[in-house]
């Protein structure tokens, strides 16, 4: 499986802030994906990211809000604008396997846990 | 109607015993389903992936799939206080990798 890195591992911003979030992977992937966390929830899909397009947003998520970038085939960013304490969650990148293993089975990141005064 | 469903739980279950985990989904698209560990704080961890019908064994855990009723099951055989965690069931639509998951069912194995 891949190693995936991701900083910093926690925060806590003031409202109306914004905090950008990196994904580092050990290994060239095609997709990354950002998910989000909130509290006593489950996993909810952001956006994908993919190298050398934009991002493609989940229902609910917008870019404005959460603009990402795929500068390469190994590293991301993921950025909370304008936050509120609503956006106060853990964030968490994910890749998959890739081709050898099948190409759905996703490893995560150790995720950022956020919190929003 | 949710599209991956499970008991939030707890499932509270003796060491040693079966821990019998459910999941049902509403997509008869979905492809590939998956078992998730979390531990508290942490990030999930995958331990079973099964994508045909029957059983998937791996050490003591089984995965069941069943696409006619649309459930997929996980059982942890010999449950250990270590397996205490929610466990988090996702499946994937055909031709997309991405994962959608259920809200996750806690277990805890007590001595």
């Amino acid at each position: 499986s891949a190693v995936i890195s991701q900083k910093p591992s926690r925060d806590i911003c003031q409202r109306g802030t914004s905090l950008t979030i990196q994904c580092q992977v050990d290994s060239q992937v095609t997709m990354m994906f950002w998910y989000r966390q909130q509290p006593g929830q489950s996993l909810t899909l952001i956006a994908t990211a993919n190298q050398g397009s934009e991002a493609t947003y989940e229902s609910g998520f917008v870019i404005d809000k959460f603009p990402i970038s795929r500068p390469n085939l190994t590293f991301s960013t993921l950025t909370v604008s304008n936050m509120s304490p609503e956006d106060s969650s853990i964030y968490l990148c994910s890749v998959p396997r890739g081709l050898a293993g099948g190409p759905d089975e996703q490893f995560f990141g150790p995720g950022t846990r956020l919190t929003v005064l | 109607q949710k599209e991956v469903e499970q008991n939030s739980g707890p499932l509270s279950v003796p060491e040693g015993a079966i821990a019998s985990l459910n999941c049902t989904y509403s997509d008869r698209g979905s492809q590939s389903f998956f078992w998730y560990r979390q531990y508290s704080g942490k990030s999930p961890e995958l331990i079973m992936f099964i994508y045909s019908n029957g059983d998937k064994e791996d050490g003591r855990f089984t995965a069941q799939l069943n696409k006619a009723s649309q459930y997929v099951s996980l059982l942890i055989r010999d449950s250990q206080p270590s397996d205490s965690a929610t466990y988090l069931c996702a499946v994937t639509s055909y031709n997309t990798d991405k994962l959608i998951f259920g809200t996750g069912t806690r277990l805890q194995v007590f001595p």
